[in-house]
C-alpha cells in the first residue's frame, strides 16, 4: 500500500525557519516526481514545489522562489522542504504528493505550518 | 504565469447533474492536460479526472471530464449526483515550469 507521511510542521516565528520531511512507502520511491502542495486555513490547494525522481529538476511557485528548497533523499525515501525566511502567509497544512505523468496520484495527510509571532 | 478560474460554489438535487468549468486565463488549455481534484471535508484531495478525461481505477464513471478549446476551459460533470459527492472540486494544470490549481469549486448536494 503507497503511503506518504509528512512531518516537521509546527509554531514559528516570521523570519523563522522549518524543515518538512514526507516519508514514502509501498513503491519504489526513487522513480517517482514529488510535489509539495499547501492549502491554508479555509482556502483552496497551492502548489508549492515540484522535484524530478532524478532531482535533477526542481521547480517551486513564484510565492516561495528563493525561500523554499526541494530536496530528496532516495536511500532514505524521503522527500523534504527547507523553508526559510517564513512569512505568516507561509501557514498552512503542507501536502506531499507523487506525480505519475501530470498527476498526484497519493497524497499524504498533511503537516501544519503556522508562522506567527 | 496563468490562472485557473472555477465558479464559487455550484448546487443540485440527488440524481441531477452539475457541470464545473475551468477556465484558464493564458496558453491553450488543449496543450497541457488537465486534472481534477475531489476533497471532502478533513480529508487529503484524491483523483477524479486525470489527462482531460481518464477516470482511476473506483472512481465511478458518473464523473467525466472535456476540454473545450473555444473557450479554453476544461469541464468536471457529475451525473447521477449523489451526497457523497458534496466536496471541493479542484481543477489542475501546468506549464513549461509550474502546476497550477483553479481556485476551487464547492458542490452541496441539496
Amino acid at each position: 500500500e503507497v503511503q506518504l507521511v509528512e512531518s516537521g510542521g509546527g509554531l514559528v516565528q516570521p523570519g523563522g525557519s522549518l524543515r518538512l520531511s514526507c516519508a514514502g512507502s509501498g513503491f519504489t520511491f526513487s522513480t517517482y516526481g514529488m510535489n509539495w502542495v499547501r492549502q491554508a486555513p479555509g482556502k483552496g490547494l497551492e502548489w508549492v514545489s515540484y522535484i524530478s525522481s532524478t532531482a535533477t529538476t526542481m521547480y517551486y511557485a513564484d510565492s516561495v522562489k528563493g525561500r523554499f528548497t526541494i530536496f530528496r533523499d532516495d536511500a532514505k525515501n524521503s522527500l523534504y522542504l527547507q523553508m526559510n525566511s517564513l512569512r505568516a502567509e507561509d501557514t498552512a497544512l503542507y501536502y506531499c504528493a507523487r506525480q505519475v505523468f501530470f498527476d498526484n496520484d497519493y497524497w499524504g495527510q498533511g503537516t501544519l505550518v503556522t508562522v506567527s509571532s | 504565469n496563468f490562472m485557473l478560474t472555477q465558479p464559487h460554489s455550484v448546487s443540485e438535487s440527488p440524481g441531477k447533474t452539475v457541470t464545473i468549468s475551468c477556465t484558464r486565463s493564458s496558453g491553450s488549455i488543449a496543450n497541457n492536460y488537465v486534472q481534477w481534484y475531489q476533497q471532502r471535508p478533513g480529508s487529503s484531495p484524491t483523483t477524479v479526472i486525470y489527462e482531460d478525461n481518464q477516470r482511476p481505477s473506483g472512481v465511478p464513471d458518473r464523473f467525466s471530464g472535456s476540454i473545450d478549446g473555444s473557450s479554453n476551459s476544461a469541464s468536471l460533470t457529475i451525473s447521477g449526483l449523489k451526497t457523497e459527492d458534496e466536496a471541493d472540486y479542484y481543477c489542475q494544470s501546468y506549464d513549461s515550469s509550474s502546476y497550477v490549481f483553479g481556485t476551487g469549486t464547492k458542490v452541496t448536494v441539496l
